[in-house]
């Protein structure tokens, strides 16, 4: 049982490029979500999936993807990556009250 | 301007202190997370409080809801090193919208 697993750790990334930021989690949880956390800002929501084929948007959606074809994986894509998206981003996934966190990717964008 | 305000932003205390932290909000929420983050790690879930004046304990750590459902504290008693971390709070009212507050930096000396 892994719980919620991300890849990659790190990553540099140039301004335009674009990057897919892999999560997957074993233990067949609905709720699935993706974070960013800055500095003096807190965790903050940035998509979420109650299910395989539902996704929406949290709190701040802008310049970010998410699908989610299985209950597994939840897939987050940098579509034309700028330096404002340099952060820590964390998956999570969440049964009721529940809810368990990845050990997070660090972006860097130059 | 965050949605939940955490103080103190940091606090250094020797080990066997006491201390406390807060979460505070203008908002009601319908339930309340509070999350322990260490270096290059996701948040992990400490407990979940959901009815206004509730208190749980957790070993050395107690938490509380405010009557009103705006606010929590956190308590820990006999500070020890291994208590060393970034305390988060996290507030819901539905449970697709999690509020993250920025946290609490806690050092504990030995």
């Amino acid at each position: 049982n892994a719980g919620v697993t991300q890849t990659p750790k790190f990553q540099v990334l140039k301004t335009g490029q674009s990057m897919t930021l892999q999560c997957a989690q074993d233990m067949n949880h609905e709720y699935m979500s993706w974070y960013r956390q800055d500095p003096g800002m807190g965790l903050r929501l940035i998509h979420y999936s109650v299910g395989a084929g539902i996704t929406d948007q949290g709190e701040v959606p802008n310049g970010y993807n998410v699908s989610r074809s299985t209950t597994e994986d939840f897939p987050l894509r940098l579509l034309s990556a700028a330096p404002s998206q340099t952060s820590v981003y964390f998956c999570a996934s969440r049964y009721f009250y529940e809810q368990y966190f990845g050990p997070g990717t660090r972006l860097t964008v130059t | 301007t965050q949605l939940l305000e955490q103080s103190p932003q940091f606090l250094s205390i020797q080990e066997g202190e006491n201390l406390t932290v807060y979460c505070n909000s203008s908002s009601v929420f319908s339930s309340l997370q509070w999350y322990r983050q260490e270096p290059g790690e996701g948040p992990v879930l400490l407990v979940t409080v959901v009815t206004g004046g509730e208190v749980k304990k957790l070993k050395r750590l107690t938490f509380q809801f405010g009557d009103a459902r705006k606010d929590s504290s956190l308590h820990i008693t006999a500070a020890q090193p291994g208590d060393t971390g970034l305390y988060l709070c996290a507030g819901s009212n539905n449970n697709n919208d999690m509020r993250f507050g920025a946290g609490t930096r806690l050092t504990v000396k030995p």
